[in-house]
Order: C-alpha cells, then sequence, then structure tokens
C-alpha cells in the first residue's frame, strides 16, 4: 500500500518567492496534518484537518501561511512570501481516526530559502 | 501547548547493552502516550503505544507513571540499528492534540 505521499522531496527558493507543498494521505484516513520541524525547535503541528475541515489551526505561524484541503486526497501548505526562516522540513501525516491515534508521516519536503 | 520534555543526548550506548530514557510531561489531562523512531533525514515512525500497564514488544518495554507525569522507553540487547532519535508523543485530548518532544538522540556503538 501507498504511504503518504509528498512533493516535492526538496525545494530550494529565494526570499519573497511563493511556496506550495503537496500531500496525498493514505487512502481512507480521515485526518491530515502538516508539521514543521527544525532543529531548534523539533516537531510543529501547524494546521489539522479532519474530513477535509481544518480544526485546528493555530499553529499556523503567520497568514502567510495557508493551507487547504479540498478534497479527502489531496492537500496543500502554501508560503507566500517565503522568508529565509521557513527554512525546515515539513512533514504531512495522515490518521484514520483521528488526533490522538497514530499518525503515519510521509517523507517530508525539506524547503531552503535563500 | 502544554510541553513534554526529554534529554536530547546523544545517549552513547555499546552494542547489547540496555539502555533507558524517561520523558516527562507537564499536561495531567494527557491520555494517551506513544513513542517515535526518526531515522536521520527520514519521516517519523511509531515504534509504541505505551498503555496505563507498561507493554513490552521484543526489546522494547515501554512504561508510564501517571504520578510523576512520566513515560520511559527500556531498550535491551541494543543493535546497531537502534540508532536513532526517540520522540516521545503526548495526547492531551482535545484541542491540543498530539505534542511531540523534540527527541532523545541514541547511537548504538559497536
Amino acid at each position: 500500500d501507498a504511504g503518504v505521499i509528498q512533493s516535492p522531496r526538496h525545494e530550494v527558493t529565494e526570499m519573497g518567492q511563493e511556496v506550495t507543498l503537496r500531500c496525498k494521505p493514505i487512502s481512507g484516513h480521515n485526518s491530515l496534518f502538516w508539521y514543521r520541524q527544525t532543529m531548534m525547535r523539533g516537531l510543529e503541528l501547524l494546521i489539522y484537518f479532519n474530513n477535509n475541515v481544518p480544526i485546528d489551526d493555530s499553529g499556523m505561524p503567520e497568514d502567510r501561511f495557508s493551507a487547504k484541503m479540498p478534497n479527502a486526497s489531496f492537500s496543500t501548505l502554501k508560503i507566500q512570501p517565503s522568508e529565509p526562516r521557513d527554512s525546515a522540513v515539513y512533514f504531512c501525516a495522515s490518521s484514520l481516526v483521528g488526533y490522538g491515534y497514530e499518525q503515519y508521516f510521509g517523507p517530508g519536503t525539506r524547503l531552503t530559502v535563500t | 501547548r502544554k510541553e513534554v520534555e526529554q534529554d536530547p543526548g546523544p545517549f552513547n550506548v555499546p552494542e547489547g547493552a540496555t539502555v533507558a530514557f524517561n520523558c516527562t510531561y507537564s499536561n495531567s489531562a494527557s491520555q494517551s502516550f506513544f513513542w517515535y523512531r526518526q531515522d536521520c533525514r527520514k519521516e517519523p515512525k511509531l515504534l509504541m503505544s505505551v498503555y496505563s500497564s507498561g507493554n513490552e514488544d521484543g526489546r522494547f518495554t515501554a512504561q508510564l507513571n501517571r504520578a510523576s507525569q512520566y513515560i520511559s522507553l527500556l531498550i535491551r540487547d541494543s543493535k546497531l540499528s537502534d540508532s536513532a532519535t526517540y520522540l516521545c508523543v503526548v495526547n492531551a485530548g482535545g484541542a491540543d492534540g498530539l505534542t511531540f518532544g523534540k527527541g532523545t538522540h541514541l547511537i548504538i556503538q559497536p
């Protein structure tokens, strides 16, 4: 079975550019999560969708970040405009039941903003 | 969000030894607990859930101490392949959801 799929795997962009990260959750999972991981802050939850509806976006750093889930098999995380401090690994994860249950992570997108 | 704290290590342990590390959590309302493993430049993967009665999976044993608000992970007969970062994860329920610790880095040496 295919796991969580993320694209691109690596992204290098210049400050001020728009960045779009993509995620395809495991088929049948009803919850999707976007995380950011840095050495300094560890793994941070950015936003959580349940049945395609955003439930908790309190972790989204600021208005430059936005996330959508137009259907059960696709989600995007957009950063516009990007800044060097956005450099991190961004993980997407999905879960069958909800927030407190096992989450399956994608391979991540390593973002570098110069 | 409530904190989950772990000793970042690294723990340098000879192959075959037993190693244990703890994780403390601050929210007494936390309901479920997990250990995830993350290899270098890879995604986190669930290692095991932690049950109130403690649980064992092969060489791995997880314990929960609600009174002192910590969970532990014990690895027996450590293998080189156990080298990884181990993330403590706590679910406080409701809107708090899962909170990840920053991880403990374990290095098994030949």
